[in-house]
């Protein structure tokens, strides 16, 4: 059980393109959603919170307006990247939560950006 | 804010050697505790959940060890196989907004 669903799994676009990445809860219902950057050989990096109706919550320094940010249903969150640039090559994790904020997170399979 | 270190960044042993990798934290006030591995250009597949109460988890080859007054845990992997060669990721659950923080990951390669 609690499966997260993450797709596509590999984004290649030129730059200047906007990217949707969708994230899944396939087996339960996911009252929070997380996303996450990572750099080669870093952490995993908290972008924003997001629960299911209301408003994304984005960490220091992430621009909300670049990232978009959509949680209409209990089991999808979407990321979009708006105006993708070189320097937004990363790869995008997603994490689902469901219940209480003590329950733990399930991962999606991440996403590798990549804009030329 | 929390801060989470692991050492060290890469380690590389014969098959049949046991693991230790460490990670350690800033602030104790932690939920909990959790390991990961993480296979090249994949996501965070769950390897053991440590809450603040417990000293201790085991699964099978893996023991992790938690110390949180001194913030630090241990990964023991036994007896190591080609299969464990991944990244390990540590993170902790803060107390106060339930939000993981990560460190960086230990990367292990077991040589045939």
């Amino acid at each position: 059980g609690a499966v997260v669903s993450q797709h596509p799994s590999r984004v290649i676009c030129k730059s200047g393109t906007s990217v949707k990445i969708e994230c899944r809860s396939l087996d339960f219902q996911a009252t929070t959603m997380f996303w996450y950057r990572q750099f080669p050989k870093q952490s995993l990096m908290l972008m924003a919170t997001s629960n299911e109706g209301s408003k994304a919550t984005y960490e220091q320094g992430v621009e909300k307006d670049k990232f978009l940010i959509n949680h209409a249903s209990l089991t999808l969150s979407t990321l979009t990247v708006t105006s993708a640039h070189p320097e937004d090559s990363s790869f995008y994790i997603c994490s689902a939560r469901g219940g209480a904020h003590n329950q733990p997170q399930h991962f999606g399979d991440g996403t590798r950006l990549s804009i030329l | 804010k929390q801060e989470v270190t692991q050492i060290p960044a890469a380690l590389s042993v014969p098959e049949g050697e046991n693991l230790v990798l460490n990670c350690s934290f800033t602030d104790s006030a932690i939920y909990n505790l959790q390991w990961f591995r993480q296979d090249p250009g994949k996501g965070l597949t769950s390897l053991l959940l440590i809450q603040s109460s417990q000293r201790e988890q085991t699964s099978g080859r893996l023991n992790a060890s938690l110390d949180k007054s001194s913030g630090r845990s241990t990964l023991y992997i036994a007896a190591s196989q080609p299969g464990d060669s991944a990244t390990y990721l540590c993170a902790v659950t803060r107390s106060n907004d339930y939000k993981l923080s990560f460190g960086a990951g230990t990367t292990v390669t077991v040589r045939a």
